[in-house]
This record gives structure tokens, C-alpha cells and sequence, in this order.
């Protein structure tokens, strides 16, 4: 079974700064997605960004990036000029390219709660 | 309109009771789940569904059971609701495992006292 980690239960920046979240996994699978979800306080949980296994290159949305490792199965968020509507728990999640037989949904990590400062 | 929608947004209920938690659809997607959210955890999968006449058991689906309705509805049943299933609901969707970001409900909060 697959695992993700998020050592960082709660991060602080402040307004305008870069931020970067950590994420580790554990696959033995070669083909999956990651993911980063955010939670703010509405309680709703929005997609931010999503990278593919197969893909060398980090995805990129906005002000949002990921440096993904994939041999180090390290996968963290980078949030640039971070803004107060930024603050939210952010969740990383693994899933499984392959699915089906009892192996689809998400795997998700116990959160990061970031804190923006003004 | 939101894209997935759940109702009841809140509920409290006794232990014991029966209790069902909807969620609709308008995004057209074949794959619906559910999920629970304790204070402090991510999300864990309840049951998911791959159409309407594919149904299969997540990681905790002890004390739950679900109904596809239709393609566009999937529902969450507690038989008899005990207080540790005090969390938050959420139901998602998803286009297909080549298509793979799923999109949230915006969760139902249950509390059993």
C-alpha cells in the first residue's frame, strides 16, 4: 500500500514570500499521479496542481509549482509571492495510474496548515 | 452551480439512528467516491464507484454502505450510527484513471451524539 507524508504540520511566511511545503511517498509502482489539495477554512478541498509520474518536467500553475524527484519520491509545493488568501491546510495526495481492482481514490497525507502573516 | 453537490450540509443525529448523506453530480463523470476527514488526518476512502453497477470497498468501509443511483447520483448510508463516525463526509468525482484529478463536494459535516 502506498503512503504519503507531510512532516510539516504547520508552516508560517510571510504576505509576498515564498513558501515551499514537503511531501514524501512510498510506491513500488513506477506510474501515478500527485497531487496538492487545498483546504481553507469554507472546509472545501480545491485542486491546486497535479503532476503525472511519467513527466520529467514540474508542473506549474500561477503562482504555484512543484518540484517533483521522483527516485527521492519527494514531491513539494512551492508557493510564490504568498498571499493572505493563500492560508489553508494543504493536503498531498497520491494515486495509482493503474486502478481497478480494489486499487482506486486517493491517498492523502495528514496536512500542512499554512499560516500567511501580513 | 456547483459542479458536486451534498446534501445535508450539516447533520446531527443519535446513536443509533439511520442516516443517508446525497451527492449529485452535473460534471457528467462515470467515477464517484466517498470520503471521511478527522480532525487532524487527511482524507480516507469510504466506498467508490466506477458506474452504476460497479461498487467497491475503500480502506474503512466497515459501518457504511452505498447506492449508485444513477450516474450522476451516489449516496452514503450509516445503518446505525455510532459517535465515532463523527467527521467530515466529502464526495468526489472523477473522469477516469488516464483523467485523474478528482473534483470535491463541499462536504457535509455529521456529528452522532
Amino acid at each position: 500500500a502506498q503512503t504519503v507524508t507531510q512532516s510539516q504540520p504547520e508552516m508560517s511566511v510571510q504576505e509576498a514570500e515564498t513558501v515551499t511545503l514537503s511531501c514524501t511517498y512510498d510506491t513500488s509502482e513506477s506510474d501515478y499521479y500527485l497531487f496538492w489539495y487545498k483546504q481553507p477554512p469554507s472546509r472545501q478541498m480545491i485542486l491546486v496542481i497535479r503532476q503525472e509520474a511519467y513527466k520529467q518536467q514540474n508542473a506549474t500553475e500561477n503562482r504555484f509549482s512543484v518540484n517533483f524527484q521522483k527516485a527521492a519520491k519527494s514531491f513539494s509545493l512551492k508557493i510564490s509571492d504568498s498571499q493572505l488568501g493563500d492560508a489553508a491546510m494543504y493536503f498531498c495526495a497520491y494515486r495509482s495510474a493503474f486502478g481497478g481492482g480494489g486499487a482506486d481514490g486517493l491517498t492523502f497525507g495528514k496536512g500542512t496548515h499554512l499560516i500567511i502573516q501580513p | 452551480d456547483a459542479d458536486v453537490t451534498q446534501t445535508p450540509r450539516n447533520r446531527i443525529t443519535k446513536t443509533g439512528k439511520r442516516i443517508m448523506l446525497e451527492c449529485s453530480q452535473t460534471k457528467g463523470h462515470d467515477r464517484m467516491y466517498w470520503y471521511r476527514q478527522d480532525p487532524g488526518l487527511g482524507l480516507q476512502l469510504i466506498y467508490y464507484s466506477f458506474d452504476v453497477k460497479d461498487i467497491n470497498k475503500g480502506e474503512i468501509s466497515d459501518g457504511y454502505s452505498v447506492s449508485r443511483q444513477a450516474q450522476a447520483k451516489f449516496s452514503l448510508s450509516l445503518e446505525s450510527a455510532i459517535p465515532n463516525q463523527t467527521a467530515l463526509y466529502f464526495c468526489a468525482t472523477s473522469a477516469g484513471i488516464r483523467n485523474s484529478a478528482q473534483f470535491f463536494g463541499p462536504g457535509t459535516r455529521l456529528t452522532v451524539l
